[in-house]
């Protein structure tokens, strides 16, 4: 069956310049992260949907970065004017349960700000 | 805050030897999970440890959680090269909010 799917899986950027990321997660999750991976790292937490509402943003680095679920499926992370310590791979996880169960996560975002 | 630490941060091993990498966190942990993360792929599930001294095994895989519920550890036995990726460990500081360690970089010669 279809996992979660990111796109782009490569984006390169110049500093100042605004990038959107998608997350497509299983169909039928409920919870849904953003997760930044620095090279060598374990994955940090930056914001968690519970289907369109964002019960969770205090991971997100700077007011650059913003994330939405509108329809309480696909998820887009934005940032906004991107420094070059932005760059890492994003991660992007859903959970079919509430609470603490098994993330399947999908293959990433590895953005490069130069 | 909550921190979880990983040792080693690498190991390279032989294959046919063992393996083990220990999680512990500063906190009590309602639950531990790992996950392994191949070179260029994302984490992946492995298993949720749940109850205090609980141990599971999956093949060649063990996995121990303390009584104290703040410490971990995963054991390959007969390490193979399909083995090879990052393992990473990560507890949970909300009933949603996981966790992660740096991860243990697991290389086997074959």
């Amino acid at each position: 069956g279809a996992g979660v799917s990111q796109s782009p899986r490569y984006k390169v950027a110049k500093r100042g310049q605004d990038v959107a990321l998608r997350c497509d997660p299983i169909s039928g999750h409920v919870s849904l992260f953003w997760y930044q991976q620095a090279l060598g790292q374990g994955p940090e937490f930056l914001t968690y949907f519970q289907n369109e509402a964002q019960l969770d943003k205090s991971g997100l680095p700077s007011d650059r970065f913003f994330a939405e679920r509108p329809e309480g499926s696909v998820s887009t992370l934005k940032i906004q004017r991107t420094q070059q310590e932005d760059s890492a791979v994003y991660l992007c996880a859903s959970s079919s349960l509430l609470g603490e169960t098994e993330q399947f996560f999908g293959p990433g975002t590895r953005l490069t700000v130069l | 805050g909550q921190q979880v630490m990983q040792i080693p941060q690498y190991q390279h091993v032989q294959e046919g030897e063992d393996f083990t990498t220990y999680c512990n966190s500063s906190t009590t942990l309602s639950n531990i999970q790992w996950y392994k993360q191949r070179p260029g792929g994302h984490p992946v599930f492995l298993i949720q440890l749940v109850k205090s001294g609980e141990v599971k095994k999956q093949k060649r895989l063990t996995f121990q959680f303390g009584e104290a519920k703040k410490n971990s550890s995963l054991h390959i036995t007969a390490t193979q090269t399909t083995d090879v990726g990052t393992y990473f460990c990560a507890g949970f500081r909300s009933n949603y909010k996981l966790t992660f360690g740096k991860g243990t970089l697991l290389t086997v010669n074959p």
